[in-house]
């Protein structure tokens, strides 16, 4: 139930083109989903993040979608541009707490201009 | 506000060796964590703490410890380094009801 699986593990986009990076997992107390986003050589920041009792949530370029019942989310990013070339993460919380965060593998997204 | 602070930023260990990696966090946070970052692998949880006095295991615990005795402060001891230990650690604080603030993260290897 702790394992949060990320797909794809690599994503290269044109300038301007959509990105979406799916997560799923299995733990159904989970409740809170926070995206990371973690630039080459430096710390992963928080991005945007969703709670349980909503199915979307926008920030400008940036939307993450849920669906409790299938047990995925996504993170979208619309127009992409170089600078949102990085690696980033999903992840969960465990256990219905907001504490102790688990986190997918990764994925590289390169932005090609 | 400093945010999260680690200590050393860097650091080459020989096997057998002993070192203490320091968390200092001025937000005022309950809980603190110690992950580590593999290549292919994501961030996997080694150790966390819920409250001062309090720590717990995590995902890899084996080979490091850990202890909170102050609440801004969460250090990561290892007792004899192994190669496998070989890794980028990053120190986090949260409160209950965000995400998570990283610190800068401390390059270490052991040869």
């Amino acid at each position: 139930g702790e394992n949060v699986e990320q797909h794809p593990s690599t994503l290269s986009v044109q300038e301007g083109d959509s990105a979406v990076i799916k997560c799923t997992y299995s733990d159904s107390a989970s409740n809170y989903f926070p995206w990371y986003k973690q630039e080459l050589g430096k710390r992963p920041q928080l991005i945007i993040d969703i709670r349980s009792n909503v199915g979307e949530k926008k920030d400008q370029r940036i939307a993450v979608t849920l669906n409790k019942t299938a047990k995925h989310f996504s993170l979208h990013i619309t127009e992409t541009q170089p600078e949102d070339s990085a690696v980033y993460f999903c992840a969960k919380n465990s256990g219905g707490s907001n504490y102790k965060l688990t986190f997918g593998k990764g994925t590289l997204l390169t932005v090609n201009p | 506000n400093a945010g999260v602070t680690q200590t050393p930023k860097f650091r080459v260990l020989k096997t057998g060796q002993s070192m203490t990696l320091l968390c200092a966090q001025d937000m005022n946070h309950e809980y603190m964590y110690w992950y580590r970052q593999d290549p292919g692998m994501g961030l996997r949880l080694i150790h966390y703490s819920v409250g001062e006095g309090t720590t717990a295991k995590g995902e890899v615990p084996d080979g490091y410890n850990v202890s909170r005795l102050k609440k801004q402060n969460f250090l990561l001891g290892l007792e004899s380094a192994a190669p496998s230990q070989t890794s980028v650690y990053f120190c986090a604080s949260s409160t209950v009801n965000y995400g998570y603030t990283f610190g800068s993260g401390t390059r270490l290897t052991v040869v």
